[in-house]
């Protein structure tokens, strides 16, 4: 198993563009979910699925859209890049809504200039 | 809102030497606390708790969570260098499933 994997693994991008950080597992996990890591402030939840098909905002949603159209795929897309959104995001998942312990990828480092 | 607080945020000693992690939360519906342990990647399980004054351990870590009060330490007896890291604790809700981070700690362990 891969677990979870996150491509690209580092990103520069200009003020208004548009990308995809992509995020995928094969652990057949229910729950998938994508936080922002920025210094002294922990992990923040942006978005999070609980199943195909289904998605719902985190803390910290503005900026940033999700889908889930199979159970594997969760892609996080940046609408208009903004500076505020230069930090390491990182996927995680878990087996089930009741699952406490999760998954996390190796992460994406993005910078926008 | 729900808040969880690590102290210190920062903590640098010597190989050998014991070390206590603090983590304190203000959160609705508890349900368990995570800590987890992250180098340079991602961050990596270490444990779980969900009932008070039950310790955890593994190897030269151990953990133990009190409900009354609030709050979970990790202690680190006889450190080493690759205990180097960033120590992040979260807290999950019931019926919400998502984890609540706290800031972390930075470890440095020196030789």
């Amino acid at each position: 198993n891969a677990g979870v994997t996150q491509t690209p693994k580092f990103q520069v991008l200009k003020t208004g563009q548009s990308m995809t950080l992509q995020c995928a597992q094969d652990m057949n996990h229910e729950y998938m979910s994508w936080y922002r890591q920025d210094p002294g402030m922990g992990l923040r939840l942006i978005h999070y699925s609980v199943g195909a098909g289904i998605t719902d905002q985190g803390e910290v949603p503005n900026g940033y859209n999700v889908s889930r159209s199979t159970t594997e795929d969760f892609p996080l897309r940046l609408l208009s890049a903004a500076p505020s959104q230069t930090s390491v995001y990182f996927c995680a998942s878990s087996y089930s809504q009741g699952q406490a312990e999760q998954f996390f990828g190796p992460g994406t480092r993005l910078t926008v200039l | 809102e729900d808040k969880v607080v690590q102290s210190p945020l920062s903590l640098v000693v010597h190989e050998g030497d014991t070390v206590t992690l603090n983590c304190s939360y203000e959160v609705t519906n508890f349900r368990s606390l995570l800590w987890y342990k992250q180098e340079k990647k991602a961050p990596t399980f270490l444990f779980m708790l969900t009932s008070s004054g039950i310790e955890k351990k593994s190897g030269r870590l151990s953990s133990i969570l009190d409900k009354k009060e609030l709050f979970s330490i990790l202690n680190i007896t006889a450190t080493q260098t690759g205990d180097s890291a960033i120590y992040l604790c979260a807290v999950t809700l019931q019926g919400a499933q998502k984890l609540v981070f706290g800031q972390g700690t930075r470890l440095t362990i020196n030789p």
